[in-house]
Formats: C-alpha cells, sequence, structure tokens
C-alpha cells in the first residue's frame, strides 16, 4: 500500500479565496507530481519536483504554485481560486530509478475541487 | 516527445468475457510502459509495468499486457472480465525526465 496521503479529499470554497492542497508521502521518494484530472478522466501534469527546491511546470499550464521545502512534502497552491479551477488534482511520488531498475509512481487519493 | 494513444474511450464487455484495451505509444528509444486502474473516487493504482525485462507483463487481478515493438503496442488483456473490473484504465509512458505521460483512458464497463 502507497505511503502517500493527500488532504482534503473534498473541497468546496467560494471564488477569489487562497487554498492549498496537501500531498506528503514517507517512501522518501525524490519525485513528486501533481495532475490535474478533467471530468473526461485525462490527466495532465501540472507541476513536478525532483527533489527538495527543486520545481517544475509541467505540459499544461496552471495557474496554481508549489513548493518542496521538505522531501516529504509537496503542496499546491492556488492564490484565487475560480470556477475553472474545479477539477481533480492527483499528488504521485516515485524514486524512478533504482539500483537500474525502473520504479512506478505511487499515487495519493486525490482531492477533489469544486469553486463556486 | 513520448506519448500514448488509447483507442476506445468506452470498452463494454460481458462478465466472463475477454478484456482487451488498447495502447500504442511513440517513442524513439525503448519506452519504459505502465497500465493503471482508477476506481471512483480513488486515485490510481499500478496494474503493471514494462521495463524491457520480458514482453509479455503479468499483473495483479488476472490482467496482463504484451509489448510488441513491431506495433509499438502495450495492449492490456483479461480473459475473463469480472463486474469488480469496471474502473477507468490509464496507459502511461514514461519519458527521459522520468515524467509519466498518460493516455487519455478507457473506461471498462462490465455487463452481468
Amino acid at each position: 500500500e502507497a505511503d502517500i496521503y493527500q488532504t482534503p479529499r473534498y473541497l468546496v470554497i467560494g471564488t477569489g479565496k487562497k487554498i492549498t492542497l496537501e500531498c506528503s508521502q514517507t517512501m522518501g521518494h525524490d519525485k513528486m507530481y501533481w495532475y490535474q484530472q478533467d471530468p473526461g478522466m485525462e490527466l495532465h501534469l501540472i507541476h513536478y519536483s525532483y527533489g527538495v527546491n527543486s520545481t517544475e511546470k509541467g505540459d499544461l499550464s496552471s495557474e496554481s504554485t508549489v513548493s518542496r521545502i521538505r522531501t516529504e512534502h509537496f503542496p499546491l497552491t492556488l492564490e484565487s481560486a475560480r470556477p475553472s479551477h474545479t477539477s481533480q488534482y492527483l499528488c504521485a511520488s516515485s524514486d524512478n530509478l533504482r539500483r537500474g531498475v525502473v520504479t512506478e509512481a505511487f499515487f495519493g487519493q486525490g482531492t477533489r475541487l469544486t469553486v463556486v | 516527445a513520448q506519448s500514448v494513444t488509447q483507442l476506445g474511450s468506452h470498452v463494454s464487455v460481458s462478465e466472463g468475457a475477454l478484456v482487451l484495451l488498447r495502447c500504442n505509444y511513440s517513442s524513439s528509444v525503448p519506452p519504459y510502459l505502465f497500465w493503471y486502474v482508477q476506481y471512483p473516487n480513488q486515485g490510481l493504482q499500478l496494474l503493471l509495468k514494462y521495463t524491457s525485462a520480458a514482453t509479455l507483463v503479468k499483473g495483479i487481478n488476472g490482467f496482463e499486457a504484451e509489448f510488441k515493438k513491431s506495433e509499438t503496442s502495450f495492449h492490456l488483456t483479461k480473459p475473463s472480465a469480472h463486474m469488480s473490473d469496471a474502473a477507468e484504465y490509464f496507459c502511461a509512458v514514461m519519458d527521459s525526465s522520468y515524467k509519466l505521460i498518460f493516455g487519455s483512458g478507457t473506461r471498462l464497463l462490465v455487463r452481468p
């Protein structure tokens, strides 16, 4: 069972509010990712990190920001939520290449965000 | 850039029938390929992965996938569908930066 946790699971918030989605993993993985999943299922990478103090934007442009101050923690922040931010956000982690063997990414349960 | 294409956004089978979910990849180098399953209101769970050790990969819940380089395919199969297999299935490829790039997903429906 993967040890990666996302909170909250569900969030309904008003337009203009600042929110932070939490993601923590206890596996010591150096790489962490945020995906946005549209109602039609497709997953889009919005942020990733290769380690502490490393963050990169993903393939899908997002108004959110991330930080990686500690290995285990990779929060995502929206400074001013809008209805267009309504979506499911999935966090994942991996260490990818361990002793020459590619390993998979482990996913959290997701946060379903609704902005009204 | 590496990518995967999943043919069929919805696949419907009868319980007990063969499950076949299609995935084709584009990669200029030997890829690392994965199949994930997502149940409602859940995150993604790994079904199986191909990392060049063997072309036929067995996963959890009776699923398996065969890597065919000549066809650039990594289709997912299960001999006999069960009602509990109804879920979303995602094929993914790992790019050279170790990012997972997902296909658009296939929803599997299992009819009683």
